[in-house]
């Protein structure tokens, strides 16, 4: 079975502008959640999505913003993008709706500049 | 207060040895824990989860929970080379929203 795939996997943008990142679950996993990995602040939660519907979220700012597909597939939107937002942003899946076992993605490495 | 605490590290444990690596957290409400290994330049794989107070096991891992002491730990025994990883610690609190918090990490190095 396919694991967590997310794309791209490496993205330089400059600051103000915006980014749509994309991550595919292992099939028949109905959870998605997103996380930011930086240094100092380690693995941050986003939001959880499940069935398309946000069910969960993180104290990020609403320049974060996510959807989840039909398919279970998810996006994760940011807007006016900040030096700060450099990071890796890593999705994981689980099977069951909440956040309990999870799989993790490659991760996208997001550089703004 | 960190809601979840680990000893950054490093740790260093001789190969074959027993690897301990501990967490605290500070949320009662957090009822299911987990363990994640991360190699550098690699995403998060978790090698355990934990839900009731007691110990877990899994191969040469073991997982201890005690709830009273808010204390998570992960052992691992005959510790191998390829174990060279930092270990994350995950606590879930399913009270409203939920919310699956990491710690840091703790970077555990095993010598050959």
């Amino acid at each position: 079975k396919a694991g967590v795939t997310q794309t791209p996997r490496y993205l330089i943008k400059t600051r103000g502008q915006q980014v749509t990142l994309s991550c595919s679950p292992i099939s028949g996993h109905r959870s998605v959640s997103w996380y930011q990995q930086t240094p100092g602040q380690g693995l941050q939660f986003l939001f959880e999505y499940f069935s398309e519907t946000q069910r969960n979220k993180g104290n990020f700012p609403g320049r974060f913003s996510g959807r989840q597909f039909s398919n279970s597939r998810s996006e994760m939107n940011v807007s006016t993008l900040e030096l700060g937002d450099s990071a890796l942003y890593l999705c994981a899946s689980s099977l069951q709706g909440g956040i309990y076992e999870q799989y993790f993605g490659p991760g996208t490495r997001l550089t703004v500049t | 207060q960190k809601e979840v605490e680990q000893n950054s590290g490093p740790l260093s444990v001789p190969e074959g040895a027993i690897a301990s690596l501990n967490c605290t957290y500070s949320d009662r409400g957090s009822q299911s824990f987990f363990w994640y290994r991360q190699y550098s330049g690699k995403s998060p794989e978790l090698i355990m989860s934990i839900y009731s107070n007691g110990d877990k096991e899994d191969g040469r891992f073991t997982a201890q929970l005690n709830k009273a002491s808010q204390y998570v730990s992960l052992l691992i025994r005959d510790s191998q080379p390829s174990d060279s990883a930092t270990y994350l610690c995950a606590a879930l609190s399913n009270f409203g929203n939920e919310k699956l918090t990491f710690g840091t990490g703790t970077r555990l190095t095993i010598i050959p």
